[in-house]
């Protein structure tokens, strides 16, 4: 059973435009939420993480959109760049436990 | 500082035959966790582990081992390969097990 489903599959974006990835979560024990990026040939580097007592968190151009009641998270990165083009994850974990990914996110950013 | 290391990079094995891929986490982490990743997916969870003790295990069959040693390094140990044990396999690394996981580069198996 897929515990976190994100979409869309693939996102293609101009240059300085918004880039908006979401994520679906079931299993309400979750209370960490993380982003990753991941460029081709490299392991995933975490972005941004939330947890689920703040709706919103923003660090430089990424933000963390939290809606509890949806069991929903967004990530949004503004200004978007051509070196922002990689696969997105979302993640979700509870205390003690294994993270659980999203199926990814393939960004491409066009100059 | 050094981040999480792992080796080898790539690996090209037969049906059959058995692999151990290396971990070493970041200085002063403790916790260090395997995923397999399949060419298009995101990662799987396999092992966790936490001053050497197994702490969680993912749904994957006995072939897959893993172990800690004092230094905190890992090796995440496959038997009798099959062709679908084909991916990038992750190690993470974290203080206690807590929340924060960071991600070394990744060995690519290959299996033919």
């Amino acid at each position: 059973q897929q515990q976190v489903k994100q979409s869309p599959q693939s996102l293609i974006v101009q240059k300085g435009g918004i880039s908006i990835i979401n994520c679906a979560y079931e299993n309400t024990a979750f209370d960490y939420f993380p982003w990753y990026q991941q460029f081709p040939g490299k392991g995933p580097a975490l972005l941004i993480a939330i947890r689920p007592d703040v709706s919103e968190k923003k660090e430089g151009r990424f933000t963390i959109s939290f809606n509890k009641s949806a069991k929903q998270f967004s990530l949004h990165i503004m200004d978007s760049q051509p070196g922002d083009s990689a696969t997105y994850f979302c993640a979700a974990r509870s205390f003690g436990k294994q993270l659980t990914f999203g199926s990814g996110t393939q960004l491409t950013v066009l100059p | 500082d050094a981040g999480v290391t792992q080796s080898p990079t790539h690996l090209i094995k037969t049906r059959g035959q058995q692999v151990t891929l290396r971990c070493s986490p970041i200085s002063g982490h403790k916790s260090v966790s395997w995923y397999q990743q399949v060419l298009g997916q995101g990662p799987q969870f396999i092992f966790q582990y936490y001053e050497k003790e197994e702490r969680g295990r993912g749904n994957f069959p006995d072939r897959f081992s893993a172990r800690q040693f004092p230094n905190y390094s890992s090796e995440l140990n496959v038997n009798a390969l099959l062709l679908g044990d084909s991916a990038l396999y992750l190690c993470a690394s974290s203080t206690d097990g807590s929340y924060e996981q960071y991600f070394g580069p990744g060995t690519r198996l290959t299996v033919t």
